[in-house]
């Protein structure tokens, strides 16, 4: 079974604060997502990777940095949240190869709220 | 506009009723998957299909790459069937296929 655990599940932070959002999967997959979903959206892409030590922006990367130190590990990071940031994050991992999205597995989603 | 629109964007069901969510695409796509967030917000993988049809219990989805559809049927709902449901297509973009999110189905099922 898929595994992809994210941590915190739920964060309340100031404008200005730093958030981190982290990402664990024990897939194996080279492909790794953060997205974002608000209501009456679908999932937005934030940035991507395509392996340890590759991050690639995504269709709203504006606001936000990514880090992937490992195979394992993908986190988010908002350097300055905003109150426009308050929404909830899901990551994903793919088992597709190359560049393709392929099948996703998402984790259980992280609700922020930027005060 | 937008490559994957979802319909309807809310539904309301009786338990035992059943009905079809369906998403168009405007462009070819490779594959369709199908999700549900339930209510304690995790994203729950329902169908990954590259052509044809796939069924899981009361669930049953269909996608026809040529008229660009995907559908999602629901037969027999239930209480815990309620949440939004979300189909995402694959297509193409800089030389790779990548996933585009349909706006989502909110799906009430009543007693």
């Amino acid at each position: 079974e898929a595994a992809v655990t994210q941590s915190p599940r739920n964060k309340v932070a100031v404008t200005g604060g730093k958030v981190t959002l982290s990402c664990n999967q024990t897939n194996n997959h080279n492909n790794m997502y953060w997205y974002r979903q608000d209501t009456g959206h679908g999932l937005r892409l934030i940035h991507y990777s395509y392996g340890a030590g590759s991050t690639e922006k995504g269709d709203i990367p504006d606001g936000y940095k990514a880090s992937r130190p490992s195979q394992e590990n993908f986190s988010l990071i908002l350097e300055l949240a905003t109150p426009s940031q308050t929404s909830v994050y899901f990551c994903a991992s793919g088992d597709a190869p190359g560049r393709n999205t392929g099948q996703l597995y998402f984790g259980e989603g992280s609700k922020l709220t930027v005060l | 506009g937008d490559q994957v629109e979802q319909s309807p964007s809310a539904l309301s069901l009786h338990e035992g009723t059943g009905s079809a969510l369906r998403c168009n695409f405007t462009t070819t796509m490779r594959a369709v998957q199908w999700f549900r967030k339930n209510s304690r917000g995790s994203l729950i993988n329902l169908f990954y299909l590259a052509s044809g049809t796939k069924e899981n219990g009361r669930l049953k989805s269909a996608f026809d790459s040529k008229e660009r559809y995907s559908t999602l049927h629901i037969r027999d709902a239930q209480l815990e069937d309620s949440g939004t449901y979300f189909c995402a297509a694959e297509a193409t973009s800089s030389g790779s296929w990548q996933l585009i999110f349909g706006s989502g189905t909110q799906l009430t099922v009543m007693p």
